[in-house]
């Protein structure tokens, strides 16, 4: 069974930085595509970032360009979100999820990030 | 960036009968388009890619169709399970997009 399990979020002051893993079990990891995708409570998602298999490429959301870095392990099946300079529009529940062709066929159930002073 | 819009913003339909819920992309997405149903507390579920192909264990009352511009999700014979927030998502053009959803509620 695939499972994908975010942690690493929590209570952070403007400014700060936070970094988020995403551990995964049931397949073979190294094959695919990766991404974090956030949703504010109540409201819609938003795609954040991706990264290629082995890490070679990544791709970023224009209101994260600059602060967030993605990054993965292929030897320990995670996946990172690294994010500084946080700010309150940063708020959100971050799932990762695995890129299926371009569709998200497995995700998450999140981690909560909380940017407030 | 592709602006995906759904409507209706919320629909109330009553158990067994059917719901049809629509996607407008603001240009063309070819065939590009994933639907996802969200529970609360639960993460997204890919129900439909490539506008109408079921994913892995999705049943067959959810059905897709459409191309370019206009999609639509149908779910036949509703049932209590199927009440949530459904999502559209273009993944033709970078950076990839979701419709702001239609919940699904009971009637």
């Amino acid at each position: 069974e695939v499972q994908l399990v975010e942690s690493g979020g929590g209570l952070i002051q403007p400014g700060g930085s936070l970094r988020l893993s995403c551990a995964a079990s049931g397949f073979t990891f190294s094959n695919f595509w990766l991404n974090w995708v956030r949703q504010v409570p109540g409201k819609g998602l938003v795609w954040v970032s991706r990264i290629n298999t082995d890490g070679s490429r990544t791709d970023y959301a224009d209101s994260v360009k600059g602060r967030f870095t993605i990054s993965r392990d292929n030897a320990e099946n995670t996946l990172y979100l690294q994010m500084n300079s946080l700010r309150a529009e940063d708020t959100a529940l971050y799932h990762c999820a695995r890129d299926f062709y371009g569709a998200y066929d497995h995700w998450g159930q999140g981690t909560p990030v909380a940017v407030s002073s | 960036e592709i602006v995906m819009t759904q409507s209706p913003a919320t629909l109330s339909v009553s158990p067994g009968e059917r719901a049809t819920l629509s996607c407008r992309a603001s240009q063309s997405v070819s065939s590009n388009l994933a639907w996802y149903q969200q529970k609360p507390g639960q993460a997204p579920r890919l129900l439909i890619y490539g506008a109408s192909t079921r994913a892995t264990g999705i049943p067959a009352r959810f059905s897709g169709s459409g191309s370019g511009t206009e999609f639509t999700l149908s779910i036949s014979s509703l049932q209590s399970e199927d009440f949530a927030i459904y999502y559209c998502q273009q993944y033709d053009n970078w950076p990839y997009t979701f419709g702001q959803g239609t919940k699904l509620e009971i009637k």
